[in-house]
């Protein structure tokens, strides 16, 4: 697509419930990357995919985050038992492989957890 | 010591100022180098790329790398309003993206 795309915009969950957010890269990007983003805080890496696999989970907060990619293209954040904290917009990027001329970000998930 | 450091501000300049946003690393093999707008409520944009020492313009922007000093710098000429946001450095470190915490600008009219 000419942008990278996720869905839902917005998501309201309760406290306890299991949540999926979707990232569609821009096509031809084969990296791609999760970031979460606290109110008035800076980005928060989360986890990078090169192609379906994922050489860095480091940035991932506990057992309860968890993402995929399929086929090089779409991927999914899933976070089960959502509590408070989890509340944040999540961003996902994508980019040409090694980063060369940047990312692009997608306009984000803002997941608020009541 | 954090791998980008940038000065948190905010920075308030004067519409029609120049504002200048700094940015410093430590890792002296990074190659590229990345400044990101984000206004409030939206996800970074990305507005200037230099890969080379020396000076790098495009319009009122100015991108500023200095690899033997570790040190990037953007600079805005004629600020405007509309260019208050949080800037983001950004630096190639592993073939990844590292980034700065932001700094704020504001343009006063």
């Amino acid at each position: 697509g000419a942008g990278v795309s996720q869905s839902p915009s917005n998501k309201v969950t309760e406290k306890g419930k299991d949540v999926e957010l979707r990232c569609d890269p821009i096509s031809g990007h084969t990296a791609l990357y999760w970031y979460r983003q606290s109110l008035g805080q800076g980005l928060e890496f989360l986890i990078y995919f090169q192609g379906n696999s994922a050489p860095d989970k480091s940035g991932l907060p506990s057992d309860r985050f968890s993402a995929e990619r399929t086929g090089g293209s779409v991927s999914t954040l899933t976070i089960q038992r959502t509590q408070q904290e989890d509340s944040a917009v999540y961003l996902c990027a994508s980019s040409l492989p090694r980063a060369t001329y940047g990312y692009t970000f997608g306009s984000g998930t803002r997941l608020t957890v009541v | 010591q954090k791998e980008v450091e940038q000065n948190s501000g905010p920075l308030s300049v004067p519409e029609g100022a120049i504002a200048s946003l700094n940015c410093t690393y430590s890792d002296r093999g990074s190659q590229s180098f990345f400044w990101y707008r984000q206004y409030s409520g939206k996800s970074p944009e990305l507005i200037m790329s230099i890969y080379s020492n020396g000076d790098k313009e495009d319009g009122r922007f100015t991108a500023q790398l200095n690899k033997a000093s570790q040190y990037v710098s953007l600079l805005i000429r004629d600020s405007q309003p509309s260019d208050s946001a949080t800037y983001l450095c950004a630096v190639n470190l592993s073939n990844m993206l590292t980034f700065g915490g932001g700094t704020r600008l504001m343009v006063k009219p």
